[in-house]
């Protein structure tokens, strides 16, 4: 069974701080992604990553940046967190985009208020 | 480009009753296409998928989905609700073709069970 963590569930940050937002999966996926989740808007993707040291931004990288070091762990970085960046943060984890094997396996999900 | 429409951001069906979810997309290669589930306060969750093998796809929880290639449709169902499937339902379309085969994502319908 696929696993992807999340480093936690509900985050509450001031505007202007550095967040840190982890992700861990535990089957040896190539590829990670990092997604906003807004009321009505859907999943939006922010930036993905298909090998170690490898990214690309998404559709929305504007105010984020990531890290991924080693294969398991993506993490998502908002440099000076600001109100707009409330929203629901997912991630997710996909073997490779080769055939049948384009699903995702998502987290839980981080919950982050900007105050 | 590839979209994704989802008729209906709220829907309501009694339990017992017939779930029907519309999905539309746009594609102009063939497409993998997928609907997923979420739960309050949950990441999302694989249901089904469609990779050409069979236009009828059957997943899990008893929903199935038909792609209709004529009709550009890929809408899920579920013959009977059971309250335990109130929750968010996400379709998404994949390029079949292309290097990197991320998914697109409608914006999701709310579903309630009524007693």
């Amino acid at each position: 069974d696929v696993k992807v963590t999340q480093s936690s569930r509900y985050l509450v940050k001031r505007t202007g701080e550095k967040v840190f937002l982890e992700c861990v999966q535990d089957m040896d996926h190539e590829n990670m992604f990092w997604y906003r989740q807004d009321p009505g808007l859907g999943l939006r993707l922010i930036y993905f990553s298909y090998d170690v040291k490898m990214k690309e931004k998404g559709d929305i990288p504007e105010g984020y940046s990531v890290s991924r070091e080693k294969k398991e762990r993506f993490s998502l970085i908002l440099e000076s967190a600001s109100t707009n960046q409330t929203s629901m943060y997912l991630c997710a984890s996909r073997l490779e985009p080769g055939q049948g094997f384009r699903e995702q396996y998502f987290g839980p999900g981080t919950r982050l208020t900007v105050t | 480009a590839q979209s994704v429409t989802q008729l209906g951001s709220h829907v309501s069906v009694s339990e017992g009753a017939l779930v029907l979810l519309r999905c539309n997309y746009s594609s102009s290669v063939p497409p993998y296409l997928f609907w997923y589930v979420q739960y309050p306060n949950q990441g999302l969750q694989l249901l089904l998928k469609y990779t050409s093998a069979a236009t009828l796809v059957k997943g899990i929880n008893g929903f199935e989905a038909e792609f209709k290639k004529s009709e550009t449709s890929f809408h899920l169902t579920k013959p009977s609700a059971h309250m335990s499937d109130a929750a968010e339902y996400f379709c998404a379309v994949s390029d079949r073709e292309g290097s990197q085969g991320n998914l697109i994502f409608g914006k999701g319908t709310k579903l309630s069970v009524k007693p």
